[in-house]
């Protein structure tokens, strides 16, 4: 079984600048989440799909982050425009082969680390 | 925050011994999870306990709930330098929705 792929893995972007980032979860799993992770913290999560639509996007700073999964499959995180503060790697992560399951784990790609410079 | 709290944030043994890290929650939980993360990489799923499950072991792992406390614990027996990691808990209050710790870092020297 192929993991869940990310893309790029690292990133350099200077202030002001816009990135995306993109995830492509095991075949079969209905959920997708995006959660940034600042070096030396656990995981927050940004936002979580079930299919391709949205459970929860609470803690998406959506003035400057942006989410989309195409046709319930692949996903792109975007940033625009990036602040330091958004230093930090950016994992994917899926689960849910069956649809929504209460104890499903987590699998998660190796995340793409962005420098805000 | 619905994230809990590892601790401690930072421990180091000598390969062969224990190692326990707790963590500890705000709300009620359908199930805690515990995750590795090795340096530069994403999180590896090591084991679930359910809310109505009070132990539960994986090999050298041993995992405890105590939901009135709303704590858990992970205990790592007879270490080996390949469990040098960041450990985090994981709980979900409602449906699959994942809430991470702080972690907890292991060092464990050969």
């Amino acid at each position: 079984e192929a993991g869940v792929a990310q893309s790029p893995r690292y990133k350099i972007i200077e202030k002001r600048q816009s990135v995306a980032f993109w995830c492509n979860p095991i075949s079969g799993h209905a959920t997708l989440y995006w959660y940034q992770q600042i070096l030396g913290q656990g995981p927050k999560l940004l936002i979580q799909f079930q299919n391709n639509g949205v459970v929860d996007d609470s803690q998406l700073p959506k003035d400057r982050f942006s989410a989309e999964r195409l046709k319930g499959v692949d996903s792109t995180l975007k940033i625009q425009p990036a602040k330091l503060e958004d230093s930090a790697v950016y994992l994917c992560a899926s689960s849910s082969p069956q649809g929504i399951s209460y104890n499903s784990p987590l699998h998660f790609g190796n995340g793409t680390r962005l420098t805000v410079t | 925050s619905q994230q809990g709290e590892e601790d401690p944030q930072a421990l180091s043994i000598q390969e062969g011994e224990n190692a326990t890290m707790n963590c500890s929650y705000k709300t009620s939980i359908n199930n805690l999870q515990w995750y590795r993360q090795n340096s530069g990489r994403g999180l590896v799923h090591l084991i679930l306990i359910r809310s109505n499950e009070r132990e539960k072991h994986s090999g050298r792992l041993r995992v405890t709930l105590d939901t009135s406390k709303k704590s858990s614990s992970l205990l790592i027996t007879a270490s080996r330098a390949a469990d040098t990691a960041s450990y985090f808990c994981a709980t979900a209050p409602t449906g699959n929705q994942f809430y991470f710790g702080t972690g907890t870092s292991l060092t464990v020297i050969p």
